[in-house]
């Protein structure tokens, strides 16, 4: 069964101090991961897509890269608005589902 | 069509009712998913739809779940005798086939008592 492990649970940050959000991953032939964004009392917002280790992708302040166990979102520089939790995914080539992870929760004071 | 709707937002009910909750998916999206979310987990898989076909479902879909999407576009999850261990969210997403970027509604919220 994938599982999918993120560290840390919670972090606070001071406005635009940099850090790094990890996501550990199991998976029998990885087929895509996936970064989310979701807000208190709302539904996940995508972000981006990995397919292969070495793999990286970019929007505004969030850089995902990609190894063959894990994956991190980095967080540059980050604004309030920034605060969210941060849910990673997999999926794998033998079924249709995304396997999620706990989450990071994210917090960027000002 | 701007995005997945899901109605409604904010179900409580007494333990041992029904509840049935509706998702439109956005109109051009083949597959519509299921998912249950609760407070500090992430959301977890319960079934999916290629068009009006339940393709698969999950070991946490008991007896008491019955998920339909007839004519392939709304769905709708419905809960026989509810237990307290339903309290959840409730999230539905859609997506084009072959391609892991669900687009998910705002979720229903399920409270037991």
């Amino acid at each position: 069964e994938d599982q999918v492990t993120q560290s840390p649970e919670a972090l606070r940050l001071q406005e635009g101090e940099s850090s790094s959000l990890n996501c550990s991953y199991t998976v029998s032939g990885l087929r895509g991961l996936f970064w989310y964004r979701q807000d208190p009392g709302k539904g996940p917002e995508f972000l981006f897509t990995l397919y292969s280790a070495g793999e990286e992708k970019e929007k505004e302040r969030l850089k995902a890269t990609l190894t063959k166990k894990e994956s991190f979102l980095h967080i540059t520089a980050p604004k309030p608005e920034d605060s969210a939790t941060y849910l990673c995914a997999v999926t794998n080539y033998g079924n249709n589902r995304l396997a999620f992870g706990k989450g990071n929760q994210v917090v960027v004071i000002p | 069509d701007t995005g997945v709707s899901q109605d409604p937002r904010h179900k409580i009910t007494k333990r041992g009712q029904n509840v049935t909750f509706r998702c439109d998916p956005i109109s051009e999206h083949n597959r519509l998913y299921w998912y249950r979310q609760t407070l500090g987990q992430g959301p977890e898989f319960l079934t999916y739809f290629q068009n009006e076909a339940q393709l698969e479902k999950s070991r946490l879909l008991s007896d008491r779940f019955s998920a339909e999407r007839p004519k392939g576009s709304f769905s709708t999850l419905e809960i026989q005798r509810t237990e307290q261990g339903d309290s959840a969210m409730y999230l539905c997403a859609s997506s084009l086939e072959n391609t892991g970027e669900l687009f998910f509604g705002e979720g229903s919220r399920l409270t037991v008592l």
